[in-house]
């Protein structure tokens, strides 16, 4: 069963343009949402994470917007570079100390982004 | 700071083999989650270690074993390789208060694991 679908699997965006990635959860008990940039060779690095207590979280050219009702969450990434290229992987968590799954995280397939010049 | 890291970086094996992966946690950490990425996946949870012991494990089978030792770094042995053990196996180290960790979970660059 996957818990955490991601779409799309692969997208390409022109320098400068917007890159949308999507996220759906099945598990309510999840609460804590990241994502992760992972390089090719390299392990994924922490991009940026949302609760479920707020619709959206903006740190620089990354944005996390939120929609529980949905149980959807997707990344935007403004004014895409070509050094955005990379997998990214949205990810979720139930609450620490909810119990059995409160340690892992459950991935998404990820995304293989593209920003071409 | 020092961060998560890994050893070896590469590693082949014949099936049937056993084989032995280290992670050093980053510093300030205490509990260690050990992942596995196969080719163009996203990692699957395999194991946490926290106080030397097993603190949770996902659906990988008995042949997937863990230490964790008093300076907090980690070792994953996996018995009797299979060929679809060939994936890229990540560290990730994360701080735990009170039993409570933290949702934050730091990865090492990965081990990747070949087996023939």
């Amino acid at each position: 069963q996957q818990q955490v679908k991601q779409s799309p699997q692969s997208l390409i965006v022109q320098k400068g343009g917007i890159s949308i990635i999507n996220c759906a959860y099945e598990n309510t008990a999840f609460d804590y949402f990241p994502w992760y940039q992972q390089f090719p060779g390299k392990g994924p690095a922490l991009l940026i994470a949302i609760r479920p207590d707020v619709s959206e979280k903006k740190e620089g050219r990354f944005t996390i917007s939120f929609n529980k009702s949905a149980k959807q969450f997707s990344l935007h990434i403004m004014d895409s570079q070509p050094g955005d290229s990379a997998t990214y992987f949205c990810a979720a968590t139930p609450p620490p100390g909810s119990g059995a799954g409160s340690y892992q995280l459950t991935f998404g397939k990820g995304t293989k982004l593209s920003v071409i010049p | 700071e020092t961060g998560v890291t890994q050893s070896p970086t590469h590693l082949i094996k014949t099936r049937g083999q056993q084989v032995t992966l280290r992670c050093s946690s980053q510093s300030g950490h205490n509990t260690v989650s050990w992942y596995q990425q196969a080719l163009g996946q996203g990692p699957q949870f395999i194991f946490q270690y926290y106080r030397e012991e097993e603190n949770g494990r996902g659906n990988f089978p008995p042949r997937f074993s863990g230490l964790q030792f008093p300076n907090y770094s980690s070792e994953l042995n996996v018995n009797a390789l299979e060929l679809d053990d060939s994936a890229l196996y990540l560290c990730a180290s994360s701080l735990k208060t009170s039993g409570i960790s933290t949702d934050t979970q730091y990865f090492g660059p990965g081990t990747r694991l070949t087996v023939l």
